[in-house]
């Protein structure tokens, strides 16, 4: 399958700061990136949709200005939590989605963000 | 309702067991089904794909859609311990479309 890389793997910082967290198709254009996040033992929660030279949409009740999203290449996303709080510490995957490879999205390896 | 319904286990078989994983759907405009693995602490790894109704086989795994009933079932057959995790359904209505995951089914395949 394709290859998606997610960076960092885990990530503490300090409540207030901002941390940025990278998606990148190694071997595939990706024309939709998605973010998730997800709780312990619960499902993917979708926060936003990235598509090729459009700004991200995102779901009811996921703050834009908090969560911003940058689809920077066909290759490259970026989530950048800002001024992080504690209640937002979580795990956060990104989802890749290109054309050459149909409807298939190829998940990164995710980001355990622990917000101190 | 949720649109799409898993039952989130834990569901313990023997190593050697046929395990049967399933989702119903409520919204008939799905037309891709998928299979995920999650291993703890990891992204999702794609299983299995299908679109529209039928079978599909990829070694132990066999990936069924019933779409007039509005179910899918995904089988592992000699379910090895290596297979102890947690399996997410996920479904789209279309190729440019957003993936509506299940809940996941928490696995566990004992020695």
């Amino acid at each position: 399958g394709a290859v998606v890389s997610q960076h960092p793997s885990w990530v503490i910082c300090k409540s207030g700061t901002s941390v940025k967290i990278e998606c990148r198709s190694l071997d595939f254009q990706a024309t939709t990136m998605f973010w998730y996040r997800q709780f312990p033992k619960q499902s993917l929660m979708l926060m936003a949709t990235s598509n090729e030279g459009s700004k991200a949409t995102y779901e009811q009740g996921v703050e834009k200005d908090k969560f911003l999203i940058n689809h920077a290449s066909l290759t490259l996303s970026t989530l950048t939590v800002t001024s992080a709080h504690p209640e937002d510490s979580s795990f956060y995957i990104c989802s890749a989605r290109g054309r050459s490879r149909g409807t298939e999205a190829f998940f990164g390896q995710g980001t355990r963000l622990t917000v101190v | 309702q949720k649109e799409v319904e898993q039952d989130p286990g834990p569901l313990s078989v023997p190593e050697g067991a046929i395990v049967s994983l399933n989702c119903t759907y409520s919204n008939s405009a799905f037309q891709y089904f998928m299979w995920y693995r999650q291993y703890s602490r990891k992204g999702p790894e794609l299983l299995m794909y299908t679109y529209s109704s039928g079978n599909k086989e990829d070694g132990r795994f066999t990936a069924q859609v019933d779409k007039s009933s509005k179910y899918i079932s995904l089988f592992i057959r000699d379910s090895q311990p290596s297979d102890s995790a947690t399996y997410l359904c996920a479904l789209s209505t279309g190729t440019a479309s957003k993936l509506t995951f299940g809940t996941g089914t928490r696995l566990q395949v004992t020695l």
